[in-house]
């Protein structure tokens, strides 16, 4: 059964890097078709797409936190990480790393990690 | 971006009974290369992640119990519990994997009457 989890710190000073990392298991992240996403929920809110990358290391991001997101992907660990920089209280949510298949064969997420909180604050 | 629009926002069914939460999206979602609508419904319970309950608009993923069924094609989507059971107590969102951004909607939270 495939499994993810999120690790990283779950606070954040203004204006710092957010740093995650995402740890698939019961699977593995290369030479599959899926693709790796991260996902953010602020507290009490809806959900919001950050980006997906592929096993290749292509990457697709949300345009709205394009300028602030790094996802890169580790296939030797088989995991893939997230760098959100210069964060704002705006960042804080639970982060949750999860999988889907391309366009044309997808299914949507059909995996999810559990989540981890991020609160930014000083 | 497409945008997702779920209607209503709240609403409260009776055991038993059906429910019915609508979505709809700002442009078609439907993929001609397959002929299949890119729409997923997610069912959200406290403290847990979203769960995919339904993908192309009205498969069900495996293991999602057949009171749960989606129709609907090019923009406009329902999500329908046909018998409310207690657990179903959730928040439910659609989501459009037909072009990034991937884009949900705003939730619909379920309660008992």
């Amino acid at each position: 059964q495939l499994q993810l989890q999120e690790s990283g710190p779950g606070l954040v000073k203004p204006s710092e890097t957010l740093s995650l990392t995402c740890t698939v298991s019961g699977g593995s992240i290369s030479g599959s078709s899926y693709y790796w996403a991260w996902i953010r929920q602020p507290p009490g809110k809806g959900l919001e797409w950050i980006g997906s990358i592929y096993y290749s290391g292509s990457t697709s991001y949300n345009p709205s936190l394009k300028r602030r997101v790094t996802i890169y992907v580790d296939t030797s660990k088989n995991q893939f990480s997230l760098k959100l920089s210069s964060v704002t209280a705006a960042d804080t949510a639970i982060y949750y790393c999860a999988r889907h298949a391309s366009a044309v064969a997808g299914t949507g997420f059909d995996y999810w990690g559990q989540g981890t909180p991020v609160t930014v604050s000083s | 971006d497409i945008v997702m629009t779920q209607s209503p926002d709240s609403l409260a069914v009776s055991l038993g009974e059906r429910a019915t939460i609508n979505c709809k999206s700002s442009q078609s979602v439907l993929y001609s290369s397959n002929n299949k609508n890119n729409l997923a419904w997610y069912q959200q319970k406290p403290g847990q992640p979203p769960n995919l309950l339904i993908y192309w608009a009205s498969t069900r993923e495996s293991g999602v119990p057949d009171r749960f069924s989606g129709s609907g094609s090019g923009t406009d989507f329902t999500l329908t519990i046909s018998s409310l059971q207690a657990e179903d107590v959730a928040v439910y969102y659609c989501q459009q994997y037909y072009s990034t951004p991937y884009t949900f909607g705003q939730g619909t939270k379920l309660d008992i009457k």
